[in-house]
């Protein structure tokens, strides 16, 4: 069980846009930085968002994120094939003094 | 490019200890916290601990706590996970990972490629 809760799936097709969510609490997404994070199969993970909105270098603007109290969401606009991957929202929990992560959502490109 | 190699991964019967390495190259080491993190098979991202810069401040997560102790080395810039009284659930990919800045609590921002850990009689 996650301390932040994802959809488990979510599903689009090419060119449209995606949303996934990301629920947390008052410890963690409520009073620290959401952090983004894309995994491609049998791959690392890859830094995509952090500080809620700030996209790293190399990053395509067609990802975006924003945070609102104790939630995130992560959108892609422009469906590609190649964004079929698991994608994980972190933040730094204060209540257990550790990292939290979702459980992830893989996202399937139809 | 940022480059962190994990190594010391393998199988290990329950109850016996392993030492996870991390060499890290092209960037600062000793400006930025460091973290380990690890993916059980099939499973989502779970982290495991953090240090930051200068090892004034850890972090464990419940589920290891008094058994790993993590720790680092800046002159000779590795991270390192002592794992003791290993488990059957402790199985799983394990990632060093850079935080974003010099705090224990900074989120990460490059990942290495992991190194397998497996517990088994």
């Amino acid at each position: 069980q996650s301390v932040l809760t994802q959809p488990p799936s979510a599903s689009g097709t090419p060119g449209q846009r995606v949303t996934i969510s990301c629920s947390g609490s008052s410890s963690n997404i409520g009073s620290n930085y959401v952090s983004w994070y894309q995994q491609l199969p049998g791959t690392a993970p890859k830094l995509l968002i952090y500080r809620n909105t700030q996209r790293p270098s190399g990053v395509p603007d067609r990802f975006s994120g924003s945070k609102s109290g104790t939630s995130a969401s992560l959108a892609i606009s422009g469906l590609r094939s190649e964004d079929e991957a698991d994608y994980y929202c972190a933040a730094w929990d204060d209540s257990l003094s550790g990292g939290v992560f979702g459980g992830g959502t893989k996202l399937t490109v139809l | 490019e940022i480059h962190l190699v994990e190594s010391g991964g393998g199988l290990v019967q329950p109850g016996r200890s392993l030492r996870l390495s991390c060499a890290a190259s092209r960037f600062t080491f000793d400006d930025y916290a460091m973290h380990w993190v690890r993916q059980a098979p099939g499973k989502g991202l779970e982290w495991v601990s953090g240090i930051s810069w200068n090892s004034g401040s850890i972090g464990y997560a419940d589920s290891v706590k008094g058994r790993f102790t993590i720790s680092r080395d800046n002159a000779k810039n590795f991270l390192y996970l002592q794992m003791n009284s290993l488990r059957a659930e402790d199985t799983a990919l394990y990632y060093c990972a850079k935080g974003s800045n010099i705090r224990s609590d900074s989120l990460i921002d490059y990942w290495g490629q992991g190194t397998l850990v497996t517990v088994s009689s």
